[in-house]
C-alpha cells in the first residue's frame, strides 16, 4: 500500500538549516510527484515545493531562496533542505503524493520547532 | 500569485444540517480546485478534486461545485465525524491553499 513517512530533527536552532526526509513505499518516485506542505501551529496549510516524477523541481516563490528539494530514487526518498530558519518556520511538515494535481496520500507529518 | 479566500472562517451547524462552505479565488482558476478535510491532529485528506469529483471512499454527502473564481463545498447532511477544518486549494497557477473554514457542531 502507498505510504509516506517524514523524518528529521524535532528541534532546529535559529539561522540553521532544516533537513527532512520523506521515505515512500508502494509507488515509484519516477511515476509520481512528491510535494512538501507545511502548517504552523494552529494555522493553515502552505505549499512549499514539489519534486516531479522526472526530477524537475518547483518552489513556493516566498521560500525559493531558502529551499531545496532533491531525491534518491534508489532509496525511495525525497529530501527537503531549508536554510536560515526562523521561529516562524516552526510547524508540522508534510510530504504528500501528487496524483495529477491532487494530493491523494499524505505522510503523518513531522513537527519541527525552531528555537534556541 | 493567486489568493484564495474562504468563508466563513468558522461555521457552527447541527447534525443533519445542509452546510455550504465557500472559496473565492483572486482570478479565474478554471475549475482547478480541490477540497481537503483536516481533522484535529491528523494530516489533510482529499475530498473533492477538480471542483466536483468525489475522491474514492469519500461519502456522497460531500459535493463540490463552482467555476471561474467562485467555488463551494456542500455537505448535504452534517454528521458528527465531519467536524474538521476544510481547505480549498488551487493549482491553476502556482499552488495556493485557502486559510480554511473550521466546521463545528452547534
Amino acid at each position: 500500500q502507498v505510504q509516506l513517512k517524514e523524518s528529521g530533527p524535532g528541534l532546529v536552532q535559529p539561522s540553521q538549516t532544516l533537513s527532512l526526509t520523506c521515505t515512500v513505499s508502494g509507488f515509484s518516485l519516477t511515476s509520481y510527484n512528491v510535494h512538501w506542505v507545511r502548517q504552523p501551529p494552529g494555522k493553515g496549510l502552505e505549499w512549499m515545493g514539489r519534486m516531479r516524477y522526472n526530477g524537475d523541481t518547483s518552489y513556493n516563490s516566498a521560500l525559493k531562496s531558502r529551499l531545496s528539494i532533491s531525491r534518491d530514487t534508489s532509496k525511495n526518498q525525497v529530501f527537503l533542505k531549508m536554510n536560515s530558519l526562523q521561529t516562524d518556520d516552526t510547524g508540522t511538515y508534510y510530504c504528500t503524493r501528487g496524483f495529477y494535481n491532487n494530493f491523494d496520500y499524505w505522510g503523518q507529518g513531522v513537527m519541527v520547532t525552531v528555537s534556541s | 500569485d493567486i489568493q484564495m479566500t474562504q468563508s466563513p472562517p468558522v461555521l457552527s451547524a447541527s447534525v443533519g444540517d445542509r452546510v455550504t462552505l465557500s472559496c473565492k479565488a483572486s482570478q479565474n482558476i478554471n475549475k482547478n480546485l480541490d477540497w481537503y478535510q483536516q481533522k484535529h491532529g491528523e494530516a489533510p485528506k482529499l475530498l473533492i478534486y477538480y471542483t466536483n469529483n468525489l475522491q474514492t471512499g469519500i461519502p456522497s454527502r460531500f459535493s463540490g461545485s463552482g467555476s471561474g473564481t467562485d467555488y463551494t463545498l456542500t455537505i448535504s447532511s452534517l454528521q458528527p465525524e465531519d467536524v474538521a477544518t476544510y481547505y480549498c486549494y488551487q493549482y491553476n497557477s502556482g499552488h495556493t491553499f485557502g486559510a480554511g473554514t473550521k466546521l463545528e457542531l452547534k
